[in-house]
């Protein structure tokens, strides 16, 4: 079981808008930065978002971070069926001295 | 162009050992900041980190794995290898190295490139 918490699974139609969230403690995401990454069926992941809110070049701005305390999102707006994916957060640990991954959010587009 | 590629056995049997080669380019494990991760993912579940080493040597590894996990660098080869003891069918994942960028000059990115990754079956 991870030590950063994500639902399982989310959905939405094209078009709309999407939140997924992450929720960790103290020693991970209220300290430092977090990432996020998407992974395709069958493909290995791929950095979404990285230092929070920030984006690698080539991924588009319908991609956005956030944090708030202990508790990190990912939204995606104008979602679309490429969208379908399986995303997960991603922080370092204090008190582990350890990368943590979120247990996952399997994104379902309707 | 930053790119690597897992190989090692695809079979092993319990009470193995593991052994795992991440061969990358576009990169130097000698520049500052920088560094090899290995992630594993067993079929149908998350990911699970297991372990990090950085351009100094640094190495970081998972607590629940630790005692059975050696991660080590050739930086004249451009290789980092990774260990892991006595094998079990629970281990049957695939594993994937990914570059970790932790310096302001390549905006401290964290596990940006990843590699294809490599599923290790373990059976009697």
């Amino acid at each position: 079981q991870s030590v950063m918490t994500q639902p399982p699974s989310a959905s939405g139609t094209p078009g709309q808008r999407v939140t997924i969230s992450c929720s960790g403690s103290n020693s991970n995401v209220g300290s430092n930065s977090v990432f996020w990454h998407q992974q395709l069926p069958g493909t290995a992941p791929k950095l979404l978002i990285y230092k929070t809110n920030q984006r690698p070049s080539g991924v588009p701005d319908r991609f956005s971070g956030s944090k708030s305390g202990t508790s990190a999102s990912l939204t995606i707006t104008g979602l679309r069926s490429e969208d379908e994916a399986d995303y997960y957060c991603t922080v370092w640990d204090d008190s582990l001295s350890a990368v943590v991954f979120g247990g996952g959010t399997k994104l379902t587009v309707l | 162009q930053i790119t690597l590629k897992e190989s090692g056995p695809t079979l092993l049997k319990p009470t193995q050992t593991l052994t795992l080669t991440c061969t990358f380019s576009g990169f130097s494990l000698s520049s500052s900041g920088l560094g090899v991760g290995w992630i594993r993912q067993s079929p149908g579940k998350a990911l699970e980190w297991l372990a990090l080493i950085y351009w100094n040597d640094e190495k970081r590894y998972s607590p629940s794995l630790k005692n059975r996990l050696t991660i080590m660098k050739d930086t004249s080869k451009n290789q980092v290898v990774l260990i892991m003891t006595n094998m079990d069918p629970v281990d049957t994942a695939t594993y994937y190295c990914a570059h970790d960028c932790t310096s302001p000059s390549c905006n401290e990115m964290g596990l940006d490139y990843w590699g294809q990754g490599i599923l290790v079956t373990v059976s009697s």
